[in-house]
């Protein structure tokens, strides 16, 4: 595709409810990023993909938190036991690949979740 | 704690005037890059500058890098109400994530 998209881009739910948000990252970027963003605060990294595998899954808040990637391409982020804590708006990104010193992170239009 | 932080936290300008943004971080870097994010969605890859380099230009764009104070600087040349947004500077820490500072609130006026 053209770009990173992000579906749904608006979630609201109720606490304690699970919630899946996907990401179809651009089409042969193999990594691929999950960030989260509070109002009005910068972006905390959550995890990221190189392929199916995430070498690093330090930024998970919690064990309600979980990522899957398949076939090197759409990420689903799921949340269960949705907290109000958890209300923000949920960025992916994509890269060629983790390379850093030399590739850019683009980025989706992020879902907002807002748990009640 | 983030590495990398900016300041001001929130700049207003006129159209016409420079804007200069701040950005301060603690570990050693690959890279510094600059990000903009408009209405608190997708953020745009703005600029690039490698740990070598010193200073970079992108448009209406100037980028420093002074790794021995370990900050950058973003400056806005000849401001435009379409420069509206937030702006994030982003250092890699010798990791294959970013981390991301809290941003700068740039307001330009018409």
């Amino acid at each position: 595709g053209a770009g990173v998209s992000q579906s749904p881009s608006n979630k609201v739910t109720e606490k304690g409810k699970d919630v899946e948000l996907r990401c179809d990252p651009i089409s042969g970027h193999t990594a691929l990023y999950w960030y989260r963003q509070r109002l009005g605060q910068g972006l905390e990294f959550l995890i990221y993909f190189q392929g199916n595998s995430a070498p690093d899954k330090s930024g998970l808040p919690s064990d309600r938190f979980s990522a899957e990637r398949t076939g090197e391409s759409v990420s689903t982020l799921t949340i269960q036991r949705t907290q109000q804590e958890d209300s923000a708006v949920y960025l992916c990104a994509s890269s060629f690949s983790a390379a850093l010193s030399t590739d850019t992170q683009y980025f989706g239009p992020g879902t907002r979740l807002t748990v009640l | 704690s983030q590495q990398g932080e900016e300041d001001p936290q929130a700049l207003s300008i006129q159209e016409g005037e420079n804007a200069t943004m701040n950005c301060s971080y603690k570990t050693s870097i690959n890279n510094l890059q600059w990000y903009r994010q408009n209405s608190g969605r997708g953020l745009v890859h703005l600029i690039l500058i490698r740990s070598n380099e010193r200073e970079k230009h992108s448009g209406r764009l100037r980028v420093t890098l002074d790794t021995s104070k370990k900050s950058s600087s973003l400056l806005i040349t000849a401001s435009r109400a379409a420069d509206t947004a937030s702006y994030f500077c982003a250092t890699d820490g010798g990791y294959s994530t970013l981390t991301f500072g809290k941003g700068t609130m740039l307001l330009v006026s018409p």
